[in-house]
């Protein structure tokens, strides 16, 4: 089956500065990538996702990377603000079923004011 | 924006009692979702249904564990012999294309006792 690791598990940075979290997949037939945030107690909510036929896509200041060829992608947030703060996950998909979705271990990004 | 609603919020059940969690996914969606996320860790599939049938399941998903769409609108997840180890965070998610974007739940919180 798939397996999804993420990294770095925790994350610091000062507001303003960029953060990025990178992943690897090991299925080649993923190709189903999304990013989701979640608060404390509260729901994971979509921020981003990538199909496999696209390297890059863009929204505001979040933006993620795919090299299916390395089988990694990754999230990049520029100019972070406190309510960034919060887990951060990537999954991978196959296209078949996108919702079958395997996790990564998430990422706690702290940004300090 | 429409939103996919959970019931109850949170459940404490005895050890080796049977339990139903609710789910309204949103109302035009087709393709409907289980996960569940242990304290503290990563979110993990449990179950994909589709056209009134289970479309994928994970090795989590056991016999104790099913799935019902019993009315058009509402969609059940069944734990049947709890355990202790069920205690956990359980969303159900909706997509109207299985092939990407879902949505979750606000999720319901069951405790095992």
């Amino acid at each position: 089956g798939e397996n999804v690791e993420q990294h770095p598990s925790t994350l610091s940075v000062q507001e303003g500065d960029s953060a990025v979290i990178k992943c690897t997949y090991s299925d080649s037939a993923s190709n189903y990538f999304p990013w989701y945030k979640q608060e404390l107690g509260k729901r994971p909510q979509l921020i981003i996702d990538i199909r496999s036929n696209v390297g890059e896509k863009k929204d505001q200041r979040i933006a993620v990377t795919l090299n299916k060829t390395a089988k990694h992608f990754s999230l990049h947030i520029t100019e972070t603000q406190p309510e960034d703060s919060a887990v951060y996950f990537c999954a991978a998909s196959p296209n078949t079923n996108a919702g079958k979705s395997t996790f990564g271990d998430g990422t706690t990004l702290t940004v300090k004011p | 924006e429409p939103e996919v609603t959970q019931t109850p919020s949170h459940q404490v059940t005895q050890m080796g009692q049977e339990v139903i969690l609710r789910c309204v996914p949103i109302s035009n969606h087709l393709y409907f979702y289980w996960y569940r996320q242990i304290l503290g860790q990563k979110v993990e599939f449990l179950v994909s249904f589709y056209n009134n049938e289970i479309s994928e399941k994970s090795e989590i998903f056991d016999d104790q564990f099913s799935v019902e769409r019993p009315d058009g609108s509402n969609f059940t997840l069944k734990i049947r012999s709890t355990k202790l180890e069920d205690s956990a965070m359980y969303f159900c998610a909706s997509s109207w294309t299985g092939s990407y974007g879902y949505t979750f739940g606000s999720g319901t919180r069951l405790t095992v006792v």
